[in-house]
Formats: C-alpha cells, structure tokens, sequence
C-alpha cells in the first residue's frame, strides 16, 4: 500500500536558520506529492505541491523537490521565522484511482526568537 | 468563502453518552472527509464522501461510529455510545472532487472531543 514516512520532531530551531523536513514515500506509479502545514489550533492546510518527477513546489519561502529517484519530497526553508512554528504533515495522492490523501505523522516545528 | 465550517468547536461528555460533530462544506465542493487526530495515532482518515455518497468508509474504527451526509452542504459524524479513548481532534475537509483539484483538500478548524 502506500505510505509517507518523515521525521520525527520537534524541530526546534533559531530564527533565521535552515529548516529541513526529511520525507520519503511509498507507492506505486507516479503519485502527486504535498506538504500541509497545521499552525497551532487550526486545521491543516496546503503549503505546497508538486505533481510529477523533477516538480519542484514553493510557497511563502518554502521548498520542495520531487524526486522519483529517491522517492523523496524533502521541505526546506533558508531562513524560518517564529510565524513558521507549526507542524508540517507530508502526504501523497496516488496515481491510480482512489481520492484519497496519504498522510506522514507530522514533524513539530519550533522556531525561537 | 466562509471555509469548512464545524460545530461544535470543543465537546465534553461523559462515558457512553451520545455525540454528534457537524460539518459544512465548502460551497461547490463535492468531497467531503473526516479524519481524526491524536498524539499516539496521528491523522486518521475516518471516512469520505463524493456527492453525497460514503465511497470509503474502512477508517471507521468500530459500528460506534456513523456518518451521513444527507445533502451536499451538511454531514455529521455520530459516536454512540462514547469511550474515552474516542478523546481526539476530529476535522473535516472538503474538497473539489474531480481532476486535479482533487487533492487540494480544506480542513475546518476542528473539534476537539473529551470523553471523561
């Protein structure tokens, strides 16, 4: 079946640091891959994405590489911010059929001042 | 656009009572999904819906827990009778359910359930 896997967290890191997220993925064909961001008490939503080999996704500093290769959607940012405190969930859409998300089980991140 | 609107926000009951969480799509949205999350499990898909109809119900954890989706702007999710192990945040999600949006899914703010 598929399956996300990421790393385990929190993060926690200094304002103005680099941040990667490692995640890797298990399916078969070619899914679409996705980073949510969940902010504290909130639900989640859609940071980026990137729907096929090589993609490479961003957003609001954010980003993110497809790669078929090592089946591997990695998130990074140069420089976080204390606004970027958040948990960040990985997740796929499988080629075939089947209108459902596959999540990983979510990274912490903590950002201080 | 109001966003995926859910009620209540926080819910306490005691043990073996009846609970029932409320969603509203977003308008035009034909997907509609229920996760639970906890610390110890993460995101659980419960179950979605496309036009009103449950396609995948297989994250329903036992018969204690039921949905409907009557129409295309409201469903409820139904936990009878309650445990506290049911003690979780429960969303909702809608999305467009066709194509290549279909992925691009809207989360409510969340329930939050105790069961004491």
């Amino acid at each position: 079946g598929n399956s996300v896997t990421q790393m385990e967290g929190p993060v926690t890191l200094s304002e103005e640091a680099f941040l990667t997220i490692n995640c890797t993925y298990t399916a078969t064909g070619y899914p679409s891959l996705f980073w949510y961001v969940q902010y504290p008490g909130e639900g989640l939503q859609l940071l980026l994405k990137a729907t096929k080999a090589d993609d490479k996704g961003s957003n609001k500093g954010f980003e993110a590489t497809y790669r078929k290769e090592t089946t591997s959607f990695h998130l990074e940012k140069g420089s976080v911010q204390v606004s970027d405190s958040a948990v960040y969930f990985c997740a796929l859409w499988p080629q075939a059929a089947g209108n459902k998300l596959t999540f990983g089980g979510g990274t912490r991140v903590l950002v201080k001042p | 656009d109001a966003g995926v609107i859910q009620s209540p926000r926080h819910e306490v009951t005691e043990m073996g009572q009846e609970v029932t969480l409320r969603c509203k799509p977003i308008s035009g949205h034909n997907s509609l999904f229920w996760y639970r999350q906890t610390m110890m499990r993460g995101l659980e898909l419960l179950i979605y819906f496309n036009n009103n109809v449950p396609i995948d119900d297989s994250g329903m954890p036992e018969d204690r827990f039921s949905a409907k989706m009557p129409n295309a702007s409201f469903s409820t999710l139904k936990i009878q009778p309650s445990e506290p192990r049911d003690s979780a945040v429960y969303f909702c999600a809608s999305s467009l359910g066709t194509g290549t949006s279909a992925y691009e899914q809207y989360f409510g703010p969340g329930t939050r359930l105790t069961v004491t």
